[in-house]
Parts: C-alpha cells; structure tokens; sequence
C-alpha cells in the first residue's frame, strides 16, 4: 500500500492566517491527489483534486499543489469556518490511502 | 442534486455479517464514469477505504479486508450494498457510502453519504 503521511499532526491558527498542510507519498503517485475538509460529526468535503483541481463550490481561498510525492494544501486567509480537520488521499493505485489528517484550530 | 444515504443495522454482533445498504437519488449507478464507493472512519480516527464497484458489476475490495468483503448493486432500486462478514470490534466505525467521478483520472469523492455508526458488540 502506498502510505501517505501528513504533516503537522494538528496546529493552531487565527482567522486571517494563511495555512499550510503538506502531504507526502511513500511513492510517486504522479497528480493523483485530493484534498478533504471535515467538520466534527460530518461527512468529508472534498476540496481539491488532481493535486490542484478547484472542486465546484469551494473557496479560492484553497489551493493545492504538488506532483510526485510531496504536496501542499494552503489556506490564504483562514476563516471561521476552516476550522476542522484536513485530509489528503491518493488515487494512484489500490487501495487507496489517506493521510493520518491535520487538525485545525485556533 | 445527488444524495446518498446508508441504511442498516447500527448494532451487529461479534463474528457475524454487516450489511449496509446505500441508496442514491439524483443519479442512476448505472450510468458510466462514476464508481460507488464504501469508506470507514473508526471513532476519532482516519480514514479507510473499503472498496467500489462499478456499474458493469466490477469491483475493487481493500486487500486487508478482501475476504470478508462483498460489494454489490440493485440498478432497479438505485442501491449497492456491503457485507462484511465475521465482524469484530474493530470494525466499529462509521461507514459512509461515496461517489467518485472517473474522466481522465478518478477525481475524488464528490458526494458522501452522511455516514452510518455500526457498533460491533454483544
């Protein structure tokens, strides 16, 4: 399995930070990468895709970038809602794999 | 808009069979370029992908679950179901059932269920 490791663990921010999360690949997996957002007690969101594909409906805010191994989510400007925990996940090859998560708070 | 929705038993008991059923509304699983995915979270924990299945009837199992796994769909009803069989408590989890869109890649899971608790316990 390829096994994705994200980093930091949790960190802490206020409104107006700009943030980032990095996620890296025990193998190459290309662009095969996608971002999550998840709230307490809801579902994941998905964020981005193919590394740094904006999906409909989420704040340009967000922003991903990445080939290979090593990739970035960034928030420009945290908002109040952007507390919550991030995940990113590999579509290279089965079974799919997701990071361990980012927890984000203030 | 489309919608998933799990249903089935929160509650199974050590060593037996976990079946969850997912209906979609909004879309049909028989149309191409999507596969209809089960996902776990175990509590506070990450995420695990279970495995999908396509509307041709293909599926993908997570190797570290394949031999308890069964995948399938009901075009009629608009469903696909997991069994997960010979159950412990670590498969306590919420369960989510999940779309991915397949163009020129798989594109992530666009739409989620809003998961269903399954405790494993006597």
């Amino acid at each position: 399995d390829i096994q994705m490791t994200q980093s930091p663990s949790s960190l802490s921010a206020s409104v107006g930070d700009r943030v980032t999360i990095t996620c890296r690949a025990s193998q190459s997996i290309s662009r095969s990468l996608n971002w999550y957002q998840q709230s307490p007690g809801k579902a994941p969101s998905l964020l981005i895709y193919a590394a740094s594909s904006l999906q409909s409906g989420v704040p340009s805010r967000f922003s991903g970038s990445g080939s290979g191994t090593d990739f970035t989510l960034t928030i420009s400007s945290l908002q109040p809602e952007d507390f919550a925990s991030y995940y990113c996940q590999q579509t290279y090859s089965g079974p799919w794999t997701f990071g361990q998560g980012t927890k984000v708070d203030i | 808009q489309v919608q998933l929705q799990e249903s089935g038993p929160g509650l199974v008991q050590p060593s037996q069979t976990l079946s969850l059923t997912c209906t979609v509304s909004g879309g049909s699983i028989s149309s191409g370029g999507y596969y209809w995915s089960w996902i776990r979270q175990h509590p506070g924990k990450g995420l695990e992908w279970i495995g999908h299945i396509y509307h041709s009837g293909n599926t993908y199992y997570n190797p570290s679950l394949k031999s308890r796994l069964s995948i399938s769909e009901d075009p009629i009803k608009n469903q696909f179901s997991l069994k997960m069989s010979s159950v412990t408590a670590a498969d306590t989890a919420v369960y989510y059932c999940a779309r991915v869109p397949y163009t020129n890649g798989w594109e992530g899971v666009d739409y989620w269920g809003q998961g269903t608790l399954v405790t494993v316990s006597s």
